[in-house]
């Protein structure tokens, strides 16, 4: 079972390149999310989707978009990148909301600089 | 809004010691309590989970009670091993987050030999 797979694992950008972080997951499952992880700060929700075609913003959508096209698939995009962008992203899904179980994928590193 | 506020760390133990991270939280109605994990370069897993008052999760010797008129859900295991040594995360799902997991701020917890 791959569960959610996300690429780069690690990546250094320059400021203001842009770059796409891709999510896929093989367990058809409708919810998607992108959190960011700072250090001692927990998890931050930037962007959600709940199935094919409809995505929404979380806690910190500023700076980033996403796209869903397909059940699997939810690529998260950096415009412009910041160095306040400078983060761990995490791509998760779940069968659906409440008390459902997330599954996570290994994280992106991402340093811009 | 929800919140989530949980123990600063880090905390290190001895192996075979007693450990608590204390966790407790604001929402409105009842909402799901969860525990996820980090082991060191790993995304997040689930370890254990309480959707309503009274309920007890456990998983791997860990174990947390949903306490409503606390709004607690502190974890413990009564005797960790090195191999517990990760980033221990108290989150919520509720009606006024939209079924949306809002996490603490993680706990790194240490275990030495």
């Amino acid at each position: 079972n791959a569960g959610v797979t996300q690429t780069p694992k690690f990546r250094i950008l320059k400021i203001g390149q842009s770059m796409t972080l891709q999510c896929t997951q093989d367990m058809n499952h409708n919810y998607m999310y992108w959190y960011r992880q700072d250090p001692g700060m927990g998890l931050k929700l930037i962007y959600y989707s709940v199935g094919a075609g409809i995505t929404d913003k979380g806690e910190v959508p500023n700076g980033y978009n996403v796209s869903r096209s397909t059940t699997e698939d939810f690529p998260l995009r950096l415009e412009l990148a910041a160095p306040s962008q400078t983060s761990v992203y995490f791509c998760a899904s779940s069968e659906g909301g409440g008390a459902n179980v997330l599954t996570f994928g290994a994280g992106s590193r991402l340093t811009v600089l | 809004g929800d919140s989530v506020t949980q123990m600063e760390g880090p905390v290190t133990l001895s192996e075979e010691a007693f450990l608590t991270i204390n966790c407790t939280y604001t929402a409105t109605g009842y909402p799901s309590l969860f525990w996820y994990v980090q082991y060191p370069g790993e995304g997040l897993q689930l370890l254990l989970k309480a959707t309503k008052a009274d309920d007890k999760g456990s998983n791997k010797g860990f174990e947390a009670t949903y306490r409503k008129e606390t709004t607690s859900f502190h974890l413990e295991k009564g005797s960790v091993q090195v191999s517990d040594s990760a980033v221990y995360f108290c989150a919520l799902s509720s009606a006024s987050s939209g079924g949306k997991l809002i996490f603490g701020q993680g706990t790194e917890l240490s275990v030495k030999p």
